[in-house]
């Protein structure tokens, strides 16, 4: 079965430092990777995803993410995280007419 | 505005009642989802609806039932038979499942804590 990892359970940064998450698939035909955040109690927002074309994707509260196919990859970045950056932040990946497959998530906090 | 909306946020149930979480989208998508989260888990596909009158059972549909009548609403019910059902709940809707763009569009959830 298909399969997404994110390996970094927790991971804790500094306001105005940069940021790095992590996002690996089991290989198979092109995917389609999405990125999502999710606030505690809260549903989960699109960040950005990528079908197709350049490889670096901009999303939205200036993340962006690197589809690297031959690390089967999808990490997002960020250059100078912000107080309300805190959350959860999921990949999910699909493969043609299957259905999505979700990371187990990284939840990210913020010292000040 | 379009979206997602579940009620209610917030769902005390006693062992061995049934309860059912509500989903509405008015996004006119065609497909829909049900999600459970629990700490450290992610997302578990419980149930899927391309069209309706037709569903699929997810990876975890043991002790749910859905149904699809209308295709703004996607109805969760958990039942007696669902062995620990306290968790997050959340619905989505996309597109489709099988197009090109199926990204997922997300509600608020329901947290469902059994008493």
């Amino acid at each position: 079965a298909q399969s997404v990892t994110q390996p970094d359970i927790h991971i804790t940064v500094s306001e105005g430092a940069s940021l790095e998450l992590r996002c690996n698939y089991s290989y198979g035909a092109t995917p389609y990777l999405f990125w999502y955040v999710q606030s505690p109690g809260q549903g989960l927002q699109l960040l950005l995803k990528y079908f197709s074309g350049d490889t670096l994707v901009q999303g939205i509260k200036g993340f962006e993410a690197e589809f690297k196919r031959s690390q089967s990859s999808f990490n997002l970045r960020k250059p100078s995280v912000h107080w309300s950056d805190a959350a959860e932040y999921f990949c999910a990946v699909g493969w043609g007419a299957q259905k999505l497959v979700f990371g187990q998530g990284t939840r990210l906090t913020i010292n000040p | 505005d379009g979206g997602i909306t579940q009620s209610p946020k917030y769902l005390f149930r006693k062992e061995g009642q049934n309860v059912t979480l509500s989903c509405e989208q008015n996004l006119n998508h065609d497909a829909m989802y049900w999600y459970r989260q629990d700490p450290g888990q992610g997302l578990r596909l419980i149930y899927y609806s391309q069209i309706v009158n037709d569903f699929q059972k997810g990876d975890i549909a043991e002790g749910y039932s859905v149904s699809r009548e209308k295709k703004e609403s996607f109805p969760l019910t958990v039942t007696s038979a669902q062995k620990n059902p306290t968790a997050f709940y959340l619905c989505a809707s996309s597109i489709g499942i099988g197009l090109s763009y199926n990204e997922q569009f997300f509600g608020p959830g329901t947290r469902l804590t059994v008493l």
